[in-house]
């Protein structure tokens, strides 16, 4: 069964701590993303990977890191840097790296809360 | 970089009725235009997409219109059902290399 998956679908944070978002996909694609999604707004880009070991800021990438060390994984760290991080996240994939043209795949989310 | 907007924020029908959202871009070079929907505490999926060297594309009940020259892309939904009831983005691929903006969003609401 093909797909992406992201854990925990619930998470919740105190406030000044660190915490990583799981993303894993199996269906062999080049390219991976995070966006963060926000009551009445759309999506906004936080970073992304064309390919392995190498990814790129987003729009919104000032308190989030990432790795790129497995083709299907894409993790995300909300580090307490990030000043507002209670948000609803978003992995998604694409098949080709180079090809920004191709269909984005998303994950079904991890809603964050800090406390 | 790219800027998309998109009307209305809430749009309510008739069951059975059209519904049309509408989008606008800023980046001339833009050339892809998907259409996700989002059902509530779901991520979001494709719909349709359109690619600039088309004006039009159709789906069964569901098609996009592209005018490339006003920098505006549509989406029209027709015989609306319950089931069509969920948040619909648009985005657009800008010339950059930072992927798809999004618009903010349309709840559409399917009235019985």
């Amino acid at each position: 069964d093909g797909g992406i998956t992201q854990s925990p679908k619930y998470l919740f944070r105190k406030e000044g701590q660190n915490v990583t978002l799981s993303c894993e996909q199996n269906l062999n694609h080049d390219a991976m993303y995070w966006y963060r999604q926000d009551p009445g707004q759309g999506l906004r880009l936080i970073y992304y990977s064309q390919i392995v070991n190498d990814f790129q800021k987003g729009d919104i990438a000032e308190g989030y890191s990432v790795s790129r060390e497995k083709k299907e994984s894409f993790p995300l760290t909300v580090t307490s840097a990030q000043k507002n991080p209670t948000a609803f996240y978003l992995c998604a994939s694409s098949r080709e790296g180079d090809n920004l043209l191709d269909e984005q795949f998303f994950g079904p989310g991890t809603r964050l809360t800090v406390l | 970089g790219e800027n998309v907007e998109q009307h209305p924020s809430t749009l309510s029908v008739q069951e059975g009725d059209s519904a049309v959202i509408k989008c606008t871009y800023s980046d001339s070079a833009s050339n892809y235009f998907p259409w996700y929907k989002q059902e509530l505490g779901k991520g979001p999926q494709l719909i349709i997409d359109i690619r600039s060297n088309v004006g039009e594309k159709k789906d069964q009940r569901i098609a996009v219109t592209l005018n490339k020259t006003a920098k505006h892309f549509s989406l029209h939904i027709t015989e609306t059902q319950p089931e069509d009831s969920a948040v619909y983005f648009c985005a657009a691929l800008g010339g950059g290399a930072d992927g798809l903006t999004f618009g903010k969003g349309t709840h559409l609401i399917i009235q019985p």
